[in-house]
């Protein structure tokens, strides 16, 4: 059974730093996989996604990346800003099309 | 483009109660779910539909109903509401079920409080 985890839970950053976040899964046939942010009280907003065939994406600041082998995605986010504070949470897509989603990471960047 | 969209935004039923939450998406998506947030237990798939006229259980499916008579839209019924209903509840749709680019798209959420 795919089993998705995030570590750590909760991240406290200065601004400017650049920062790692990690998403772990068990089993390594996957369709995608997808980070969202989650702003308190709101939706989830996509922010990228990396096929199975991709090893990683890139949108502004934020770079993603898919080792399947080893069943880990990382979301790179450079020169943190205090806007960057959200939950940010990982799903992968599993062969019968289903989302299993991680617990999410909640970062708080501060001034 | 609206995206999508989902009403109400905040809700609170007694218990028995039966409400519709509506979702709907204008971007020609054929897939669109439903999920709950509950703090500690991550998004969980309630209902799930492919495609206009199909439907399908998720996780955690009891107490809800859904039907999609069109494209866009995609109600979830709660038939007789309960306190282990209380949550915020998600919509969402995705262009491409079939393919692994299966970008996913979220409303903005219903926050259900049951009494």
């Amino acid at each position: 059974k795919q089993e998705v985890t995030q570590i750590p839970a909760a991240l406290s950053v200065p601004e400017g730093e650049n920062l790692v976040l990690n998403c772990s899964f068990t089993d390594s046939a996957i369709y995608n996989l997808q980070w969202f942010r989650q702003d308190p009280g709101k939706g989830l907003t996509s922010l990228l996604l990396i096929q199975s065939s991709q090893r990683e994406q890139t949108s502004g600041r934020l770079n993603a990346s898919l080792d399947k082998s080893s069943g880990r995605s990382t979301l790179y986010i450079a020169a943190s800003q205090p806007g960057d504070s959200a939950t940010y949470l990982c799903a992968v897509q599993d062969n019968n099309r289903k989302l299993i989603w991680g617990l999410g990471t909640s970062l708080a960047v501060n001034p | 483009n609206a995206g999508v969209t989902q009403t109400p935004k905040f809700q609170v039923l007694k218990t028995g109660q039966s409400m519709t939450l509506q979702c709907a998406q204008d971007m020609n998506h054929e897939y669109m779910s439903w999920y709950r947030q509950d703090p500690g237990m991550g998004l969980r798939l309630i209902h799930y539909s492919v495609g206009a006229g199909i439907t399908d259980q998720g996780e955690v499916p009891n107490g809800y109903n859904v039907s999609r008579s069109t494209t866009e839209d995609f109600p979830l019924r709660l038939l007789s509401a309960a306190p282990s209903q209380t949550s915020v509840y998600f919509c969402a749709s995705s262009p491409r079920h079939g393919t692994s680019y299966n970008e996913q798209f979220f409303g903005p959420g219903t926050r259900l409080t049951v009494l």
